[in-house]
Protein backbone atom coordinates (compact mmCIF):
# COMPACT_ATOMS: atom_id res chain seq x y z
CA UNK A 1 0.00 0.00 0.00
CA UNK A 2 1.03 3.87 -0.47
CA UNK A 3 3.20 4.66 1.97
CA UNK A 4 4.41 8.16 2.43
CA UNK A 5 6.83 9.52 5.65
CA UNK A 6 8.26 12.80 6.24
CA UNK A 7 11.16 13.31 8.31
CA UNK A 8 13.06 16.33 8.80
CA UNK A 9 10.70 18.89 11.12
CA UNK A 10 12.05 20.57 14.33
CA UNK A 11 11.86 23.91 16.08
CA UNK A 12 13.56 26.64 13.89
CA UNK A 13 13.76 29.96 14.94
CA UNK A 14 12.82 32.79 12.65
CA UNK A 15 14.96 33.71 9.41
CA UNK A 16 16.42 30.17 9.68
CA UNK A 17 16.08 27.07 7.58
CA UNK A 18 14.52 23.93 7.30
CA UNK A 19 14.85 20.82 4.29
CA UNK A 20 11.91 18.19 4.77
CA UNK A 21 11.91 15.12 3.33
CA UNK A 22 9.20 12.69 2.19
CA UNK A 23 10.23 8.73 1.49
CA UNK A 24 7.42 7.17 -0.42
CA UNK A 25 7.07 3.65 -1.36
CA UNK A 26 3.72 1.24 -2.33
CA UNK A 27 3.49 3.07 -5.77
CA UNK A 28 5.59 4.30 -9.03
CA UNK A 29 7.05 7.35 -7.63
CA UNK A 30 7.98 8.64 -10.89
CA UNK A 31 4.72 8.65 -12.61
CA UNK A 32 3.09 11.00 -9.94
CA UNK A 33 2.66 14.61 -9.17
CA UNK A 34 3.85 15.25 -5.55
CA UNK A 35 2.35 18.25 -3.04
CA UNK A 36 3.10 19.46 0.12
CA UNK A 37 -0.17 20.65 1.97
CA UNK A 38 0.70 22.19 5.81
CA UNK A 39 -1.88 22.49 8.77
CA UNK A 40 -1.58 25.40 11.48
CA UNK A 41 -2.15 24.18 14.85
CA UNK A 42 -5.94 23.77 14.97
CA UNK A 43 -6.52 25.63 11.79
CA UNK A 44 -7.67 24.61 8.33
CA UNK A 45 -5.61 23.02 5.22
CA UNK A 46 -3.21 25.28 3.30
CA UNK A 47 -1.85 24.08 -0.06
CA UNK A 48 1.63 24.71 0.01
CA UNK A 49 3.56 23.69 -3.01
CA UNK A 50 3.46 20.91 -6.34
CA UNK A 51 5.93 19.04 -8.49
CA UNK A 52 5.04 17.14 -11.53
CA UNK A 53 6.05 13.93 -11.74
CA UNK A 54 9.14 14.16 -13.69
CA UNK A 55 9.92 17.34 -12.11
CA UNK A 56 9.52 19.49 -15.53
CA UNK A 57 6.54 21.55 -13.48
CA UNK A 58 5.97 23.10 -10.37
CA UNK A 59 3.70 25.64 -8.48
CA UNK A 60 3.50 27.89 -4.98
CA UNK A 61 1.37 29.57 -3.18
CA UNK A 62 1.96 32.73 -3.03
CA UNK A 63 2.43 32.90 0.99
CA UNK A 64 5.87 30.82 0.40
CA UNK A 65 6.97 31.78 -3.04
CA UNK A 66 10.48 32.88 -2.77
CA UNK A 67 11.46 31.25 0.33
CA UNK A 68 10.38 27.54 -0.37
CA UNK A 69 12.06 24.73 -2.99
CA UNK A 70 10.00 21.83 -3.68
CA UNK A 71 12.27 19.12 -5.35
CA UNK A 72 12.31 15.33 -6.14
CA UNK A 73 14.44 12.56 -6.45
CA UNK A 74 12.81 9.75 -8.31
CA UNK A 75 15.93 7.69 -8.44
CA UNK A 76 15.37 7.57 -4.66
CA UNK A 77 11.71 7.98 -4.06
CA UNK A 78 12.09 11.19 -2.14
CA UNK A 79 10.19 14.55 -2.09
CA UNK A 80 11.72 17.38 -0.67
CA UNK A 81 10.45 20.60 0.66
CA UNK A 82 13.59 23.25 1.31
CA UNK A 83 12.34 25.86 3.60
CA UNK A 84 14.39 29.49 3.85
CA UNK A 85 13.51 32.97 5.48
CA UNK A 86 11.10 30.86 7.66
CA UNK A 87 8.86 32.71 9.61
CA UNK A 88 6.26 32.39 12.84
CA UNK A 89 3.52 32.12 10.60
CA UNK A 90 5.54 28.81 8.67
CA UNK A 91 4.47 26.98 11.73
CA UNK A 92 2.29 23.85 10.71
CA UNK A 93 2.24 20.73 10.13
CA UNK A 94 3.30 19.57 6.34
CA UNK A 95 2.06 16.99 4.63
CA UNK A 96 3.65 15.47 1.79
CA UNK A 97 0.57 13.81 0.07
CA UNK A 98 0.45 12.03 -3.72
CA UNK A 99 -2.00 13.23 -6.18
CA UNK A 100 -5.08 10.88 -8.39
CA UNK A 101 -3.72 10.44 -11.44
CA UNK A 102 -2.80 14.11 -12.59
CA UNK A 103 -6.03 15.27 -11.25
CA UNK A 104 -4.62 17.48 -8.72
CA UNK A 105 -6.34 16.16 -5.67
CA UNK A 106 -4.26 14.37 -2.72
CA UNK A 107 -5.16 10.79 -2.30
CA UNK A 108 -2.61 9.36 -0.11
CA UNK A 109 -0.89 12.01 3.19
CA UNK A 110 1.72 11.25 5.01
CA UNK A 111 1.70 11.42 9.09
CA UNK A 112 3.11 14.96 8.97
CA UNK A 113 6.36 17.05 9.93
CA UNK A 114 5.83 19.56 12.59
CA UNK A 115 7.91 22.65 11.83
CA UNK A 116 7.60 25.54 14.56
CA UNK A 117 9.38 28.43 14.23
CA UNK A 118 9.88 30.56 17.11
CA UNK A 119 12.44 32.17 19.28
CA UNK B 1 -7.06 33.23 -6.45
CA UNK B 2 -10.56 31.17 -5.72
CA UNK B 3 -12.00 31.64 -2.27
CA UNK B 4 -14.21 29.12 -0.99
CA UNK B 5 -16.63 29.15 1.53
CA UNK B 6 -18.11 26.78 3.72
CA UNK B 7 -21.52 26.54 5.66
CA UNK B 8 -22.43 25.86 7.85
CA UNK B 9 -19.49 26.06 10.25
CA UNK B 10 -20.79 23.82 12.37
CA UNK B 11 -23.44 20.97 11.72
CA UNK B 12 -25.03 19.02 14.92
CA UNK B 13 -26.75 16.06 13.63
CA UNK B 14 -27.77 12.59 15.49
CA UNK B 15 -26.48 9.56 14.27
CA UNK B 16 -28.61 8.29 11.38
CA UNK B 17 -29.77 12.04 9.92
CA UNK B 18 -28.60 13.09 6.71
CA UNK B 19 -25.77 15.62 6.45
CA UNK B 20 -25.72 18.23 4.09
CA UNK B 21 -23.04 20.48 3.93
CA UNK B 22 -22.21 23.64 1.15
CA UNK B 23 -19.10 24.90 -0.47
CA UNK B 24 -19.60 28.33 -2.12
CA UNK B 25 -16.75 29.24 -4.61
CA UNK B 26 -15.77 33.06 -4.98
CA UNK B 27 -16.06 32.17 -9.25
CA UNK B 28 -16.77 29.19 -11.15
CA UNK B 29 -14.61 25.84 -10.48
CA UNK B 30 -16.13 24.24 -13.38
CA UNK B 31 -16.59 20.91 -11.56
CA UNK B 32 -13.52 20.61 -9.98
CA UNK B 33 -14.49 20.43 -7.23
CA UNK B 34 -13.05 17.53 -4.01
CA UNK B 35 -14.13 16.97 -0.39
CA UNK B 36 -12.05 15.41 2.36
CA UNK B 37 -12.76 14.43 5.72
CA UNK B 38 -10.44 14.94 8.78
CA UNK B 39 -11.23 13.49 12.39
CA UNK B 40 -9.42 14.04 15.04
CA UNK B 41 -5.79 13.86 15.01
CA UNK B 42 -5.82 12.08 11.97
CA UNK B 43 -4.66 13.34 8.11
CA UNK B 44 -7.34 14.21 5.69
CA UNK B 45 -9.11 11.55 3.63
CA UNK B 46 -10.53 12.23 0.16
CA UNK B 47 -13.86 11.16 -0.25
CA UNK B 48 -15.08 12.80 -3.39
CA UNK B 49 -13.16 14.24 -6.62
CA UNK B 50 -14.80 16.20 -9.81
CA UNK B 51 -17.44 16.99 -7.29
CA UNK B 52 -19.14 13.64 -7.54
CA UNK B 53 -16.92 10.60 -7.84
CA UNK B 54 -15.64 8.72 -5.20
CA UNK B 55 -12.54 8.14 -4.20
CA UNK B 56 -11.57 4.19 -2.85
CA UNK B 57 -13.08 3.02 -0.59
CA UNK B 58 -15.65 5.57 0.03
CA UNK B 59 -19.25 4.20 0.55
CA UNK B 60 -22.53 5.51 -1.57
CA UNK B 61 -24.20 7.24 1.13
CA UNK B 62 -21.60 10.03 0.34
CA UNK B 63 -21.90 11.89 -2.10
CA UNK B 64 -21.54 15.13 -3.97
CA UNK B 65 -23.30 17.57 -6.57
CA UNK B 66 -23.15 20.65 -7.87
CA UNK B 67 -21.85 23.28 -10.69
CA UNK B 68 -20.56 26.40 -11.38
CA UNK B 69 -20.17 28.11 -8.14
CA UNK B 70 -22.52 25.62 -5.59
CA UNK B 71 -21.30 22.35 -4.59
CA UNK B 72 -22.64 20.11 -1.69
CA UNK B 73 -21.62 17.09 0.22
CA UNK B 74 -24.28 15.09 1.20
CA UNK B 75 -24.05 11.95 3.70
CA UNK B 76 -26.91 10.15 4.02
CA UNK B 77 -27.54 8.28 7.26
CA UNK B 78 -24.94 9.45 9.58
CA UNK B 79 -22.72 6.78 11.62
CA UNK B 80 -20.52 7.71 14.51
CA UNK B 81 -17.63 7.50 11.90
CA UNK B 82 -18.69 10.07 10.15
CA UNK B 83 -18.31 12.62 12.76
CA UNK B 84 -15.44 14.80 11.91
CA UNK B 85 -14.63 17.87 9.88
CA UNK B 86 -14.88 18.41 6.11
CA UNK B 87 -12.62 20.08 3.65
CA UNK B 88 -14.01 21.30 -0.08
CA UNK B 89 -10.93 21.91 -2.25
CA UNK B 90 -10.79 23.26 -6.07
CA UNK B 91 -8.50 22.77 -8.18
CA UNK B 92 -9.77 25.10 -11.25
CA UNK B 93 -6.29 26.85 -11.34
CA UNK B 94 -3.37 28.07 -9.60
CA UNK B 95 -3.44 28.34 -6.65
CA UNK B 96 -5.03 24.92 -5.30
CA UNK B 97 -7.19 26.19 -2.19
CA UNK B 98 -9.38 24.85 0.94
CA UNK B 99 -12.83 26.24 2.53
CA UNK B 100 -12.48 27.07 5.99
CA UNK B 101 -13.81 23.38 6.99
CA UNK B 102 -17.43 22.41 8.38
CA UNK B 103 -17.43 20.09 11.51
CA UNK B 104 -19.82 17.66 11.69
CA UNK B 105 -20.81 16.86 15.53
CA UNK B 106 -23.17 14.58 17.77
CA UNK B 107 -26.65 16.33 18.72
Amino acid sequence: QVQLVESGGGVVQPGGSLRLSCSASGFTFSSYGMHWVRQAPGKGLEWVAFLRSDGSNKNYADSVRGRFTISRDNSKNTLYLQMNSLRAEDTAIYYCTKENSGWYYFDSWGQGALVTVSS
Amino acid sequence: EIVLTQSPATLSLSPGERATLSCRASQSVDGYLGWYQQKPGQTPRLLIYETSNRATGIPARISGSGSGTDYTLTINSLEPDDFAVYYCQHRRNWPITFGQGTRVEIK
